[in-house]
């Protein structure tokens, strides 16, 4: 089984709209990573969340990490239809070196 | 700054067939990455390098897989004797701390 996973495997939500991908996760980490990924281009990261931290922000992201329950969730404010892609966490227990990658959410933002 | 790039970014083999594929990171980026990322899936760690050393290639078939990055710049990964289960995107990724930016990826159909 994975050791990190997205608990939707896809979601659509309209423009303006808000939504949230949530992510579980089975092992210990230095911290947790946000990717999205476009179609036809790599992952790009989003928020990199350590794991003495509850809560990160960029822009209209927002990320929660609960260690206690191992899970974590990213939530998109306002979403735009170019938000549209694929979004996965990553588990890092290696300060970044090593990366764990979930199945991915596919969010779709329609007009 | 350029990001990272590779080629081809598109491969059709037969089975049996051999195919290179090549990663130029980001420079000065001391850590490269090589991830499978099978259709509908997320990116699978093949092996990692810091400078010219393989650091981790514990997820390389070694049999018909092989990864070399010989100056501590570019790589080269190589599949000796494709198979179907093979077809794949191919994602190489550079970091120097703790994110790590992603080529577009080589996509590759084994027939």
């Amino acid at each position: 089984s994975q050791l990190a996973e997205e608990n939707s495997w896809a979601l659509s939500v309209h423009e303006g709209e808000s939504v949230t991908v949530n992510c579980s996760y089975k092992t210990s980490i230095t911290a947790l990573q946000w990717y999205r990924q476009k179609s036809g281009k790599g992952p790009a990261q989003l928020i990199l969340i350590r794991s003495n931290e509850r809560e990160k922000r960029n822009g209209r992201l927002r990320a929660t990490l609960d260690t206690s329950s191992q899970s974590s969730s990213l939530s998109i404010t306002a979403t735009r239809c170019e938000d549209t892609a694929v979004y996965f966490c990553a588990t890092d227990a290696n300060a970044g070196a090593k990366l764990t990658f979930g199945g991915g959410t596919r969010l779709t933002v329609r007009p | 700054e350029a990001g990272v790039t590779q080629s081809p970014r598109y491969a059709v083999l037969q089975e049996g067939q051999a195919v290179s594929f090549w990663c130029d990171p980001i420079s000065g980026h001391d850590t490269l990455y090589w991830y499978q990322q099978p259709r509908d899936q997320g990116p699978q760690l093949l092996v990692y390098f810091r400078d010219e050393a393989v650091i981790d290639n514990s997820q390389l078939p070694s049999d018909r897989f092989s990864a070399v990055r010989p100056k501590g710049t570019n790589s080269t990964l190589k599949i000796q004797s494709a198979k179907q289960g093979d077809t794949a995107t191919y994602l190489c990724a550079s970091s120097l701390r703790y994110e790590q930016y992603f080529g577009p990826g080589t996509r590759l159909t084994v027939l």
